[in-house]
């Protein structure tokens, strides 16, 4: 079946460091994928999505490209700051062309920014 | 602000107890998903309904139960509560744009 892999955390960085998150999946047809994150007693908030191979989904800094050739999504972001201390998921949906259908997630990655 | 809302937030019952959790999706939006978010599970899919109806089920004990209603609001219901049910319950609806998550509902089984 269909399903994600991503790095064991936790990732400690200091400020301004880069920032990768690997992610891979497995899949049949053409998902979308997508990274999450949630905030301490937080729900989850969409950081980011690419719904066919080659795009690039990127929002507050992060980016992530779709490529279907290594299956693999992975987060980056060029200088992390200490309000990026979160869990990130990466988690790919079923659906067709941005559409969303049920998600299959990580096991989601500690991510710890310090000053 | 994600315009997913859930209730309650919090909620602690004892075993054998059952209890219902409430959803509420953005407006618009027909799909409403339920997972559950535990330490030794991580974050698994429980069921969709899509405009009413059930769409796809998931890792959903026989013990729970959704449904969702004419105006959009979904509800979770959860019986014969074991200490194992302690969990994070999310709601999720979605659009094109993705799935949206509330805040969740925070069950502790005593």
């Amino acid at each position: 079946g269909n399903s994600v892999t991503q790095m064991e955390g936790p990732v400690t960085l200091s400020e301004e460091a880069f920032l990768t998150i690997n992610c891979t999946y497995t899949a049949t047809g053409y998902p979308s994928l997508f990274w999450y994150v949630q905030y301490p007693g937080e729900g989850l908030q969409l950081l980011l999505k690419a719904t066919k191979a080659d795009d690039k989904g990127s929002n507050k800094g992060f980016e992530a490209t779709y490529r279907k050739e290594t299956t693999s999504f992975h987060l980056e972001k060029g200088s992390v700051q200490v309000s990026d201390s979160a869990v990130y998921f990466c988690a790919l949906s079923e659906g067709y062309g941005g559409a969303t259908n049920k998600l299959i997630f990580g096991t989601g990655t500690l991510l710890a920014v310090q000053p | 602000d994600s315009g997913v809302t859930q209730t309650p937030k919090h909620l602690i019952t004892a075993t054998g107890q059952r209890v219902t959790l409430r959803c509420s999706p953005r407006s618009g939006d027909l799909s409403v998903y339920w997972y559950q978010q535990s330490l030794d599970q991580g974050l698994q899919f429980l069921i969709q309904y899509y405009n009413g109806e059930e769409r796809a089920k998931g890792n959903i004990l026989e013990r729970f139960s959704a449904q969702q209603f004419p105006d959009l609001h979904s509800e979770l219901n959860l019986s014969s509560l074991e200490l194992g049910d302690s969990a994070l319950y999310f709601c999720a609806s979605s659009g094109v744009e993705g799935a949206f998550f509330g805040q969740g509902t925070r069950l502790t089984v005593v």
